[in-house]
């Protein structure tokens, strides 16, 4: 079946502007994570949703984050005025909600704010 | 404190050698697991194995393997018969089931296949 999907897989915006990505789940499952990944480290956790609503939001950085799954499976990570220090790949997984189970990764959206 | 560590940033190894990728975890939760991700040069994160804090028996998964030493707190994964595709970056995580499942990554071992 098809994996996790992002999109776009690219985006370059300049400071200040407002941007959406967006992740589409693997069908079926529950939980669905953001993650953000530097150059050169390993990913940070951003927010985990069971469901529609947001489980855990306190990677978000600050209120300029914020994170949205209004129906239980597509998710958007809207990041308002953004900085130079925003860009990153922003990571997207999903899992079937269980305690022990996998996380599954999409290819990410590379931000890239000039 | 670092949750994860991963002590090798860089490795060489020569085609068809097996290979060792260092990891050591730090936690109070008893009830924990552990994860290996494959990252490409691509940018997705692919997922090789897992062990969970309580499992009697070291995962396998084909050429991969976990040497979980769980009073050393160490995670190994041991790549058999290393293959040119297998260069990539190699990451730990944790997930300790009172954090909401999110995973704490380590940062990360590139690992250079050489033909």
């Amino acid at each position: 079946g098809a994996g996790v999907s992002q999109t776009p897989s690219n985006k370059v915006t300049e400071k200040g502007k407002y941007v959406e990505l967006r992740c589409d789940p693997i069908s079926g499952h529950t939980a669905l994570y953001w993650y953000r990944q530097s150059l050169g480290q390993g990913p940070e956790f951003l927010i985990y949703f069971q469901g529609t609503g947001a489980a855990d939001d306190s990677g978000l950085p600050n209120d300029r984050f914020f994170a949205v799954r209004p129906e239980g499976s597509v998710s958007t990570l809207k990041i308002q005025r953004t900085e130079r220090g925003d860009s990153a790949v922003y990571l997207c997984a999903s899992s079937s909600g269980q305690v022990t189970d996998t996380q599954y990764f999409g290819p990410g959206t590379r931000l890239t704010v000039l | 404190a670092q949750k994860i560590t991963q002590t090798q940033p860089g490795m060489f190894v020569q085609e068809k050698e097996a290979v060792t990728l260092d990891c050591t975890y730090d936690t109070s939760d008893p009830s924990y697991g552990l994860f290996w991700y494959k990252q490409p040069s691509s940018g997705e994160m692919i997922f090789l194995i897992y062990q969970g804090s309580y499992d009697q028996q070291n995962a396998t998964e084909g050429r991969y393997s976990l040497n979980f030493q769980k009073a050393r707190k160490s995670a190994n994964l041991v790549i058999s018969a290393s293959q040119l595709g297998d260069s990539a970056m190699y990451f730990c995580a944790m997930r300790e089931m009172d954090s909401n499942y999110q995973l704490i990554w380590g940062a990360g071992t590139k690992l250079i296949i050489k033909p």
